[in-house]
């Protein structure tokens, strides 16, 4: 399958800092990607879809200003915990979608966990 | 929008026996089901997926059944081993995003 890059896989911070997560498509482009919370034992929940070239779309209850989204590139999206709080930590995972052929499959990062001291 | 719901929330089957996961979905117009698979603390891997035009797919022991008309598809497996153990997501596509069940914890006793 197709691969999705993200970085950091684990970070700590500080109550008040802001954290970017990087999910990258390596060998195609993605026009789409989305961004996923995922706490201990629960589903995958999506809050934003990323569009490259254009503003993120982003799900109800999920704060634009908290959670910045830039898609710049057809194969980097990242996603900005703006000012975070010890309730964001959780686990980030990103996904995109391959944009030829099957275009539903959806490919996962490996995600990143976050914790917020 | 679309709704997933996946039973059951968590299955022990001896190994070698089959593991059967059940998902309804609320939207008809959905046309996509895929199916993961996520081991701890690790990215969820796509395992096998359907579409709407077909009821069967099988991929060595792992197959998936769809059923239009009650809106449910299941996830197969047999002659499981310990190495399937983990958590499993369906999900059904909504418009242009997956919408995903709560999942099933898998656990394969030896």
């Amino acid at each position: 399958g197709a691969v999705v890059s993200q970085h950091p896989s684990r970070v700590i911070c500080k109550s008040g800092t802001s954290v970017k997560i990087e999910c990258r498509s390596l060998d195609f482009q993605a026009t789409t990607m989305f961004w996923y919370r995922q706490f201990p034992k629960q589903s995958l929940m999506l809050m934003a879809t990323s569009n490259e070239g254009s503003k993120a779309t982003y799900e109800q209850g999920v704060e634009k200003d908290k959670f910045l989204i830039n898609h710049a590139s057809l194969t980097l999206s990242t996603l900005t915990v703006t000012s975070a709080h010890p309730e964001d930590s959780s686990f980030y995972i990103c996904s995109a979608r391959m944009p030829q052929g099957s275009n539903e499959k959806l490919f996962f990062g490996s995600g990143t966990q976050l914790s917020v001291l | 929008g679309e709704n997933v719901e996946q039973h059951p929330s968590t299955l022990s089957v001896q190994e070698g026996d089959s593991a059967v996961i059940k998902c309804t979905y609320s939207d008809s117009a959905s046309n996509y089901f895929p199916w993961y698979k996520q081991e701890l603390g690790k990215r969820p891997q796509l395992i096998i997926d359907i579409r709407s035009n077909v009821g069967e797919k099988k991929d060595q022991r792992i197959a998936v059944t769809l059923n239009k008309t009650a809106k449910h598809f299941s996830l197969h497996i047999t002659e499981t081993q310990p190495e399937d153990s983990a958590v499993y997501f369906c999900a059904a596509r909504d418009g242009n995003k997956l919408v995903f069940g709560a999942g099933t914890i898998l656990r394969v006793k030896s």
